[in-house]
C-alpha cells in the first residue's frame, strides 16, 4: 500500500509566525505535491515537484515556498503565517507521467489554524 | 489552460435513489479523468479513472463513470446510493504526458438512511 505521511493533523499557529508542514512518502514517487483544500472551492494546487531540488508553482503559490532535498520528503514552508492562510492542507505523490498514467495518492492531511 | 466544473455543490438523496453527479472539463487535448472521493475524517482516495479505451470505466464500490468526448464530460453514477456513500467527492482532470492533476469544487453527497 502506498503511504503518504503528513507529520502533523492539526497545528494551530499564530499570525506571523514560521510554519512547515511535512510529507513522506514510501513508494520512491518522483512527483510530489502540495493543495490547499478549502469549502467551496476544491482542491488548489500550491507547489509541486517533479525531482528532488525541482519545484515549480501551482495556482496559488503567494504566501509559500517548498523544499525537496531528498525524494521521498517534501515540505511546505509558510515564511510569515497570515489569518487567511487557515485552510486544511492535502500532501500527494505519484510517479512520473512518463511512468505510470499519473494516480495521485494523498496523506490524510494537515488542518492548520492562524490565529 | 484546464479547469473542471462539477455543477451540484451538494446533492441529498434517500437509500437506494441513483445517483448522478456531473463533470465536465475544459481542454482540447487528451486528457486522463479521475474520480476521488473524500469520507468523513479520511484521506483523499481514487474511486476510478479513465486513461482509454472503453469509455465507461468501473470503480470501487459499485460505482462508475462514462467519458463522454463531445461533451467533454465524465459523469459519476451508481444505481442504489448507500448511507455509506456520504462523502464528498472530486472530479479531476490532466493532459496526458502533465504532471499535475486540475480538480473540480467538489460535490457533497449526503445519503438519508
Amino acid at each position: 500500500d502506498v503511504k503518504v505521511t503528513q507529520s502533523s493533523r492539526y497545528l494551530v499557529k499564530r499570525t506571523g509566525e514560521k510554519v512547515f508542514l511535512e510529507c513522506v512518502q514510501d513508494m520512491d514517487h518522483e512527483n510530489m505535491f502540495w493543495y490547499r483544500q478549502d469549502p467551496g472551492l476544491g482542491l488548489r494546487l500550491i507547489y509541486f515537484s517533479y525531482d528532488v531540488k525541482m519545484k515549480e508553482k501551482g495556482d496559488i503559490p503567494e504566501g509559500y515556498s517548498v523544499s525537496r532535498e531528498k525524494k521521498e520528503r517534501f515540505s511546505l514552508i509558510l515564511e510569515s503565517a497570515s489569518t487567511n492562510q487557515t485552510s486544511m492542507y492535502l500532501c500527494a505523490s505519484s510517479f512520473s507521467s512518463t511512468l505510470a498514467k499519473n494516480i495521485q495518492y494523498f496523506g490524510a492531511g494537515t488542518r492548520l489554524s492562524v490565529l | 489552460a484546464q479547469s473542471v466544473s462539477q455543477h451540484n455543490h451538494h446533492v441529498i438523496l434517500s437509500e437506494a435513489a441513483s445517483l448522478e453527479l456531473g463533470c465536465n472539463y475544459s481542454y482540447g487535448g487528451t486528457v486522463n479523468l479521475f474520480w476521488y472521493v473524500q469520507y468523513p475524517g479520511q484521506h483523499l482516495q481514487l474511486l476510478l479513472k479513465y486513461f482509454s479505451g472503453d469509455p465507461l470505466v468501473k470503480g470501487i464500490k459499485g460505482f462508475e463513470a462514462e467519458f463522454i468526448k463531445s461533451k467533454f464530460s465524465f459523469n459519476l453514477r451508481k444505481p442504489s446510493v448507500q448511507w455509506s456513500d456520504t462523502a464528498e467527492y472530486f472530479c479531476a482532470v490532466n493532459a496526458t504526458g502533465a504532471n499535475n492533476l486540475f480538480f473540480g469544487t467538489g460535490t457533497r453527497l449526503t445519503v438519508i438512511p
